[in-house]
């Protein structure tokens, strides 16, 4: 099935715990995104990577890390998990880093306590 | 900086009757890019119509209309002929370019939507 994979599909955390979250695309996209939705605030960008190999921040980048070790994946590691990233994640991709329309995954719901 | 302003958190519409769902930006880009997304109860974003700011024509995708007005800086999303699966939360979207080289949506704050019979 063509698309973007994202997992876990919801996960409860403990403050302190490290967390890595899963993204995996098969269209051959080379530009990748990871999002957090918040209420009242919409989606914001924590990072990207414009291809393999590369990766960038993006606004709200503070306690995030990610990779992309090939085309298909961009993990989203929380190193060590606070209660203010309690969100819903979007990983999402484009063609390339300046194409139109971005895709997006199913999304993953992160409560940390 | 680039910000996307939606002024409505909330708007009902009978079924089968137009809505015009407002958005406002800011950039001081000449190139960028205006989106539409919804987002159903079950939680994913569903792409919907793509504005280029070079376009000189409104983009049409179906019962979906972007109404892009350059001089007012808006891009509003017209949705005709509603039915209850529109019932959602839509957001507005530009494409933002970043130091770095990529790029990256800045979204707007949404607006839900509920179709009523």
């Amino acid at each position: 099935i063509a698309g973007i994979t994202q997992a876990p599909t919801s996960q409860i955390l403990a403050a302190g715990r490290r967390m890595t979250l899963r993204c995996t695309q098969d269209m051959r996209h080379n530009a990748m995104y990871w999002y957090r939705q918040d209420l009242g605030l919409g989606l914001r960008l924590i990072h990207y990577s414009n291809t393999a190999g590369t990766t960038g921040k993006g606004e709200v980048p503070d306690g995030y890390s990610v990779s992309r070790a090939n085309t298909d994946d961009f993990p989203l590691t929380l190193a060590s998990a606070v209660p203010s990233q309690t969100s819903v994640y979007f990983c999402a991709s484009s063609v390339q880093a300046g194409y139109n329309e971005q895709f997006f995954g199913p999304g993953t719901r992160l409560t940390v306590l | 900086a680039q910000k996307i302003t939606q002024t409505q958190p909330g708007m009902f519409v009978q079924e089968k009757e137009a809505v015009t769902l407002d958005c406002t930006y800011d950039t001081s880009d000449q190139s960028y890019g205006l989106f539409w997304y919804k987002q159903p109860s079950s939680g994913e974003m569903i792409f919907l119509i793509y504005q280029g700011s070079y376009d000189e024509q409104n983009a049409t995708e179906g019962r979906y209309s972007l109404n892009f007005q350059k001089a007012r800086k808006s891009a509003n999303l017209v949705i005709s002929a509603s039915q209850l699966g529109d019932s959602a939360m839509y957001f507005c979207a530009m494409r933002v370019l970043l130091t770095g080289g990529g790029n990256k949506l800045t979204f707007g704050t949404g607006t839900q939507l509920k179709v009523e019979l």
